[in-house]
């Protein structure tokens, strides 16, 4: 089955600065990647995601990008806030029901 | 709030104890879904229906879980004769439609601790 690894597993940054979480997949054939968001106590909220045909998405302050002959995918914040202080979780899947997912990495934003 | 509901979302429970947790999915979603989570990890897939129908298991869950939907609306996951190791956060998903892509929209969590 898919093997998903993240990395860091922790994160501290300066808020205004940028975050990089990386991911690696096993499956050659995964095409969607979804990245979501978990505060604590809270349900994981879904913040961007890229399917295999694209190379790169933004969207505002979050971008994704993904390397498939790598089998790997990055996630990028920039201008980061406190409110960006979570966990966050990278996954992958081949079909379109089964998420595999990272460990998580919990990022926190010093004000 | 109509996103996906759960409920208990705590229980403290003895082992040996049966317990049943209950996901109401987003309306008109066709697929939910069961995942679970322990402390510092990610979630993993346990089981998913699409309308009625229960289409795939994890080895995961093993014979003391049980999950259903009837009418393809609520679900219920029960877990029979509980064990320590069964302690995790049980969470509940929804989508609509099929194919690669479609949004899963998570539940807050159901806490289980076996003691």
């Amino acid at each position: 089955g898919e093997n998903v690894e993240q990395h860091p597993s922790t994160l501290s940054v300066q808020e205004g600065d940028s975050a990089v979480i990386k991911c690696t997949y096993s499956d050659s054939a995964s095409n969607y990647f979804p990245w979501y968001k978990q505060e604590l106590g809270k349900r994981p909220q879904l913040i961007i995601d890229i399917r295999s045909n694209v190379g790169e998405k933004k969207d505002q302050r979050i971008a994704v990008t993904l390397n498939k002959t790598a089998k790997h995918f990055s996630l990028h914040i920039t201008e980061t806030q406190p409110e960006d202080s979570a966990v966050y979780f990278c996954a992958a899947t081949s079909n379109d029901y089964k998420l595999s997912f990272g460990a998580g990495t919990t990022v926190t934003v010093r004000a | 709030d109509t996103g996906v509901s759960q409920n208990p979302r705590h229980k403290i429970t003895k082992r040996g104890q049966n317990v049943t947790f209950r996901c109401d999915p987003i309306s008109e979603h066709n697929r939910l879904y069961w995942y679970r989570q322990t402390l510092g990890q990610g979630p993993e897939f346990l089981t998913y229906f699409q309308n009625e129908a229960q289409l795939e298991k994890s080895r995961l869950l093993s014979d003391r879980f049980s999950a259903e939907r009837p009418k393809g609306s609520f679900s219920t996951l029960e877990i029979q004769r509980t064990e320590q190791g069964d302690s995790a956060m049980y969470l509940c998903a929804s989508s609509w439609g099929t194919g690669v892509g479609n949004t899963i929209y998570f539940g807050e969590g159901s806490w289980l601790t076996v003691v």
